[in-house]
């Protein structure tokens, strides 16, 4: 079953960095691009980052670039979301999903569980 | 990028047909037949029901059908169970090289 697995969420106070890693199983980041997502509270679904490391491709909402800096590990096969400069505002569960086509046609077709952020003082 | 506009909530009753549309603008929805859509159940991840305005993939209902004319697609989920009490979310490419989300529609069941 081919899976996502993110980690590294927590409670991080305002001006803070914490990074997320997303993990796969049945299926290696070689071949696919994946996106990070975020939903605040009560809150609808944003998406904030784009990777595909096969093409070098990488982009970034408004709301976060600057900050944020995405990133995959090779050895591990694992992605990453360094953030920092975090404002409350970024409070939100995280989801990193398989971003299945081209940035322009693609879609998010498999999705992790998500990991929770907390920032607050 | 704003996010793309949904109805904030859809009811119907069980065996009744539901519409949840999706309305964006030149710089997304209009320009790309690229919308896809994503049903939410509380607590759980999104999972994509609709991709490309109107393809399934493997496994989803084919209760579930999708459309799009001008600036607005739709989501058309058809003989409605209880099951499908959720929230539902497009989304699109834009031009800006973003993607952008709907703002959400919360569908329940009567």
């Amino acid at each position: 079953e081919e899976q996502l697995v993110e980690s590294g969420g927590g409670f991080v106070q305002p001006g803070g960095s914490l990074r997320l890693s997303c993990t796969a199983s049945g299926f290696s980041f070689r071949h696919y691009a994946v996106s990070w997502v975020r939903q605040a509270p009560g809150k609808g679904l944003e998406w904030i980052s784009y990777i595909r490391t096969s093409t070098n491709t990488i982009y970034y909402a408004d709301s976060v670039r600057g900050r944020f800096t995405i990133s995959r590990d090779s050895a591990e096969d694992s992605l990453h979301l360094q953030m920092n400069s975090l404002r409350a505002e970024d409070t939100a569960v995280y989801y990193c999903a398989r971003d299945w086509g081209d940035f322009i046609n693609g879609c998010f077709d498999n999705w992790g569980q998500g990991t929770l952020i907390t920032v607050s003082s | 990028q704003s996010a793309l506009t949904q109805p904030a909530s859809v009811s119907g009753s069980p065996g009744q047909s539901i519409t949840i549309s999706c309305t964006g603008s030149n710089s997304d929805v209009v320009d790309y037949n690229y919308v896809s859509w994503y049903q939410q159940h509380p607590g759980k991840a999104p999972k994509l029901i609709i991709y490309d305005v109107a393809s399934r993939p493997s496994g989803v209902s084919n209760r579930f059908s999708g459309s799009k004319s001008g600036n607005t697609a739709s989501l058309t989920i058809s003989w409605l169970q209880a099951d499908d009490e959720a929230d539902y979310y497009c989304s699109s490419y834009t031009s800006s090289n973003s993607r952008v989300f709907g703002s959400g529609t919360k569908v329940t069941v009567l």
